[in-house]
Parts: structure tokens; sequence; C-alpha cells
């Protein structure tokens, strides 16, 4: 089993849809984040979350939200998802000063 | 503001030649740096970071980075290109935990 898994992978939904995405490790980190990958600009950061009760906006936060529901559940929701917001994204986690290990990414398309 | 940047949208290189992927950082303070390798369809898998100590990083499937604090540099490269080495690389940089990355550089080996 994958130590960072990402539900769902791929998702088409409409414009003003609500979307979740789900994230769980097993890897034991307490730091976790969430990435959006738009070809060209490489990851941008959307929230993180160092551990249960701390939770932290990004570069780009508008528009989206996130819940961090125990140590190894971070999830990311967009509450009325429009068409810009079809990119692919990344959940990942780290040890303090470590290197970042991720899922492999849910796709999104929003119509 | 913290930037890293990754000055070539796309390098190629002939197999068994060495092959350079260039990365500049400003970060504040001690910079921590990473190198990540994504294949298509998949996440980010980590190759190898600078913290502190030696200048010259090695890292997995034979790679290395040359951390050079007066050029503000943090190069990967690797003595001899393979075809499975086309992917498409990420430069990280940050401190605090707060990584931002490179926009990503293709490398395409030719055989």
């Amino acid at each position: 089993d994958a130590d960072v898994t990402q539900t769902p992978r791929n998702r088409i939904t409409k414009t003003g849809k609500r979307i979740m995405l789900e994230c769980s490790q097993t890897k034991g980190h307490d730091r976790m984040y969430w990435y959006r990958q738009d070809p060209g600009l490489g990851l941008r950061l959307i929230y993180y979350s160092f551990d249960v009760k701390d939770i932290n906006k990004g570069e780009i936060s508008d528009g989206y939200s996130v819940s961090r529901q125990a140590q190894a559940k971070f999830s990311l929701s967009l509450e009325s998802a429009i068409p810009n917001q079809t990119a692919l994204y990344f959940c990942a986690t780290s040890r303090d000063g470590g290197e970042l290990f991720f899922g492999e990414g849910s796709r999104l398309t929003v119509l | 503001a913290q930037s890293v940047a990754q000055p070539e949208d796309q390098v190629n290189v002939a197999e068994g030649n060495p092959l350079t992927v260039k990365c500049t950082y400003s970060v504040s303070g001690n910079p921590y740096l990473f190198w990540y390798v994504q294949y298509p369809n998949r996440g980010l898998q980590f190759l190898l970071k600078y913290i502190t100590g030696d200048n010259l990083v090695k890292g997995s499937y034979g790679f290395e980075a040359e951390f050079n604090k007066s050029q503000t540099s943090f190069h990967l490269k690797k003595p001899s290109a393979l075809v499975s080495d086309s992917a498409l690389y990420f430069c990280a940089g940050g401190g605090l935990n707060k990584y931002i990355f490179g926009t990503g550089t293709r490398l395409k080996v030719l055989a």
C-alpha cells in the first residue's frame, strides 16, 4: 500500500459543485501539505498543517479550505468549483526539515 | 520573497553523456534545497537534499547536486544519462518547512 494515498485519483465535475479531495498517510508524519500543479507553473502551495490543531494558508488558498481530521488525514475542499481550478492536486507529508513524500495525485477537471 | 528558478524548460542530452539541470534560489537564512523527479501520471519522488555539510550531495539513481552559495545555485548532475532518466525534474527550496518549487525542467535523454 502507498504511504500517502489520495482519493479520488480522477474527478470531473461542473462549475459550482462542492468537491472534496482526501489524503491519508501511514508515514507517521506530523506535517501535511496540499499543492496544485499546473503546466509551466510548477507546484504551488495551497494549505499546510504542522499538526492536528495547526492550519496555515499557502500562496494560493483563495477558493479552497482544508480540514485536518487526524494526524493521518488531511482533506482539501473546493466549496464552489470553477474551471480555473482544473489542475493536478498533490498531498504531501514530511518530518521537520525533511523531504516531502507525495501521493500519486488527484486530477480534477471542472467543466 | 523566497524563490526558486529553473531557467530551462527542457534539456535534451544524448544517452551516455553527462547531464546538468540548473536551479538557482533566493531563500532567506540557511537554505534547505531539494530535487524531485516526476514520471508521467505519478507523484513527485525525492532525489536528494542539501541542508548542511558537504557542498556535493549524492542522491538516488546516480544523481548528485552541487550547492554553490556564492552563485546561489543547486544544479542537478549525472555523469552518464540513461533514457530512463527522461522525466520532469523539480528543484525546491525553503526554510521552516515552507517549500517553494521551481517551474520544472523536462529532461529528454535521446538514445
